[in-house]
């Protein structure tokens, strides 16, 4: 089955620690994204990439990294610079939306707690 | 002023009512309007999907956009108690990878 797999589902990090979540799709789409979720925040973009080695910053990158080395694979690290990390992480695909059907598919998430 | 705002409710609604939904938004360039749905602790499912503006139905749900007043809608009839779920807005400017969310509407439709 085509679709967005991220892992893993429940992540505790102490303070102090580095994280990185992770985050596949096999349905061949050029763009991904990072989202992060916040009880009545809706979804924030941390970083995107519209192609491999390539990225850009969201709305609020700072404390986070990212890479995409692959198509298929976009991990995000939570850097202990990072003052609030405890969120509900969200990995996202696309094409761009320039024609009909074209829609971001999201993995199921994962929640982040700092202990 | 945020992109793209929506009333974050909470919206209950007895069940066989109709769910009224709603975003504004202050970028004109947004030509792709989205509304997904997202059960409780899982990832927002896309729902509806319209371009520019005018109405889009799919079985009980309808989508409309009036991009004159920079301002969308989801109304969702009979609803039933599987429809208790967060709804997000969503939009994006012609062939951009970005998408704009809205804070999610959380709506509880009692049986």
């Amino acid at each position: 089955d085509g679709g967005i797999t991220q892992s893993p589902k429940y992540l505790f990090r102490k303070e102090g620690q580095n994280v990185t979540l992770s985050c596949e799709q096999n349905l061949n789409h050029d763009a991904m994204y990072w989202y992060r979720q916040d009880p009545g925040q809706g979804l924030r973009l941390i970083y995107y990439s519209q192609i491999v080695n390539d990225f850009q910053k969201g709305d609020i990158a700072e404390g986070y990294s990212v890479s995409r080395e692959k198509k298929e694979s976009f991990p995000l690290t939570v850097t202990s610079a990072q003052k609030n990390p405890t969120a509900f992480y969200l990995c996202a695909s696309s094409t761009p939306f320039g024609g009909a059907g074209t829609e971001a598919f999201f993995g199921q998430g994962t929640r982040l707690t700092v202990v | 002023q945020k992109e793209v705002e929506q009333d974050p409710g909470p919206l209950s609604v007895p069940e066989g009512a109709i769910v009224s939904l709603n975003c504004t938004y202050s970028n004109s360039a947004f030509q792709y309007f989205m509304w997904y749905r997202q059960y409780s602790r899982k990832g927002p499912e896309l729902l509806m999907y319209t371009y520019s503006s005018g109405n889009k139905e799919d079985g009980r749900f309808t989508a409309q956009v009036d991009k004159s007043s920079k301002y969308i809608s989801l109304f969702i009839r009979d609803s039933q108690p599987s429809d208790s779920a967060t709804y997000l807005c969503a939009m994006s400017e012609f062939d951009d990878y970005k998408l704009s969310f809205g804070a999610g509407t959380t709506v509880t439709v009692r049986a």
